[in-house]
């Protein structure tokens, strides 16, 4: 099946930062999303990202697929961005295909 | 808006027991998935359904089943519970569609169940 690295794994920050996370997948695909999952445990969405740049206020990514990498940027960090990211990917052909996620990068952002 | 619904959010089992999980996609979404995550790992794929028929499955242990209804909700039904069942199980939900000949299904996860075997 498809492998999905995240780096870096571990991402200590101080208050008002920038970041960039990565992603690095071993196979086409055709969906991509960035998720957040916060100390509670909830999963939150931030971009649907197969190909292209977005931006959603202090985060953006931009995804290459012909290079299968994509990329997480947060600016101006908060203590609130603290926790775990997550890319996953798949490769649509039908309703229901899974995504497969990657390891995750642990973001702790310091005041 | 409206997001995916799942109960109960906390459930606590002894092993060998039988736990029934519930999920309740948004409003008109025809798709639902199903993602275990245990301790400190990232949510792995268990099973889909599209229109109440099984779509993708994963690895998930026989001991498991699941259905979707006719409402578009669906359950997951878990026997012989043992300690490594316990994890955090998350359903998520999307609305498949087609884009300028491009496949689109973003998928929306719930808050999540919380299962400790004991």
């Amino acid at each position: 099946g498809i492998q999905v690295e995240q780096s870096p794994p571990d991402l200590i920050l101080q208050e008002g930062a920038n970041s960039t996370l990565r992603c690095n997948f071993s196979d086409s695909v055709n969906n991509l999303q960035w998720f957040h999952q916060n100390p509670w445990g909830q999963l939150i969405n931030l971009f649907y990202i197969p190909s292209g740049t977005k931006q959603n206020g202090r985060l953006s990514a931009t995804t290459v697929a012909t290079e299968r990498y994509s990329l997480l940027y947060i600016s101006s960090s908060q203590t609130t961005d603290s926790g775990v990211y997550f890319c996953a990917v798949g490769m649509i052909k039908a309703a229901g295909n899974k995504l497969t996620f990657g390891g995750g990068t642990r973001v702790l952002v310091k005041p | 808006a409206a997001g995916v619904i799942q109960s109960p959010r906390h459930l606590i089992k002894e092993k060998r027991e039988t736990a029934t999980l519930k999920c309740y996609p948004i409003p008109r979404h025809d798709t639902v998935y199903w993602y275990q995550q245990g301790p400190g790992q990232d949510p792995q794929f268990l099973i889909s359904f599209y229109e109440k028929m099984q779509s993708d499955k994963g690895s998930i242990p026989d001991r498991f089943s699941a259905q979707q209804f006719s409402d578009y909700h669906s359950e997951l039904n878990m026997s012989s519970l043992e300690l490594g069942d316990s994890a955090l199980y998350f359903c998520a939900s999307s609305l498949y569609w087609i884009r300028d000949r491009e496949n689109t299904d973003t998928q929306y996860f719930g808050p999540g169940t919380r299962l400790t075997v004991l």
